[in-house]
């Protein structure tokens, strides 16, 4: 069973640009959360969604951000007009039951 | 606010000894405690968890101990490996019923050969 799968690996953007980033759940898991890490911090929660739900974004900044997870293909997190604070490594994660969370090796976006 | 607190931000052990690794938490809804592992540039990985039902759980050379009353759990590593050496999250759930993880700001492990 592969675990979850994240692309790029890296990007860079220049500010103003969009970033597209990609979460694979691993097989079985309806349930998946992205969360962010800014260098010498924790994981910090952004949104959580089921298949083409979001059921909860509560850590999502209120503009520019969004993500969905439709009924086919992974789960997208975009971040449009990128400023040079939006870089950081995004991880996602998915759970079979909505507890323990299984994380992919993440994204590390630089924004120039 | 900062409602998981690792208050060590490095440890650092002799092989074959035992790591303690310690965390608190603010929130008294939390029922769901969780340990991860981080290596440099990778995702962390799960180690352990304990429901708020319990106070103890072991899986191998790895405990995890919750304390309710004081909001406090710490995982212990015995012995301690070189390939432990790592960044260590604990994280905690439940506040919200959606089950997103709350973080602390990690530890890193370092055991010396």
């Amino acid at each position: 069973n592969a675990g979850v799968m994240q692309n790029p690996r890296h990007l860079v953007r220049r500010r103003g640009q969009e970033a597209r980033l990609r979460c694979s759940p691993m097989k079985g898991h309806s349930h998946v959360y992205w969360y962010r890490q800014l260098p010498e911090e924790g994981l910090k929660f952004m949104v959580y969604l089921q298949k083409e739900n979001i059921i909860d974004e509560s850590g999502m900044p209120k503009e520019r951000f969004s993500a969905e997870f439709p009924k086919e293909g992974p789960s997208i997190l975009r971040i449009q007009q990128v400023v040079r604070g939006d870089s950081a490594a995004y991880f996602c994660a998915s759970s079979p039951d909505g507890q323990t969370q299984y994380f992919g090796p993440g994204t590390r976006l630089l924004v120039l | 606010d900062q409602q998981v607190k690792q208050n060590s931000p490095s440890l650092s052990v002799q092989e074959g000894r035992i790591s303690i690794l310690n965390c608190d938490y603010t929130n008294s809804m939390f029922d769901y405690f969780l340990w991860y592992k981080k290596y440099p540039a990778e995702g962390p990985t799960f180690l352990i968890s304990i429901s708020s039902i319990k106070d103890k759980n072991e899986d191998g050379r790895f405990t995890v101990f919750l304390n309710k009353s004081a909001k406090h759990l710490s995982l212990h590593i015995v012995p301690s490996q070189p390939g432990d050496s790592a960044v260590y999250f604990c994280a905690a759930s439940g506040e919200t019923g959606a089950n997103n993880l709350f973080f602390g700001t990690g530890t890193r492990l370092t055991v010396i050969p």
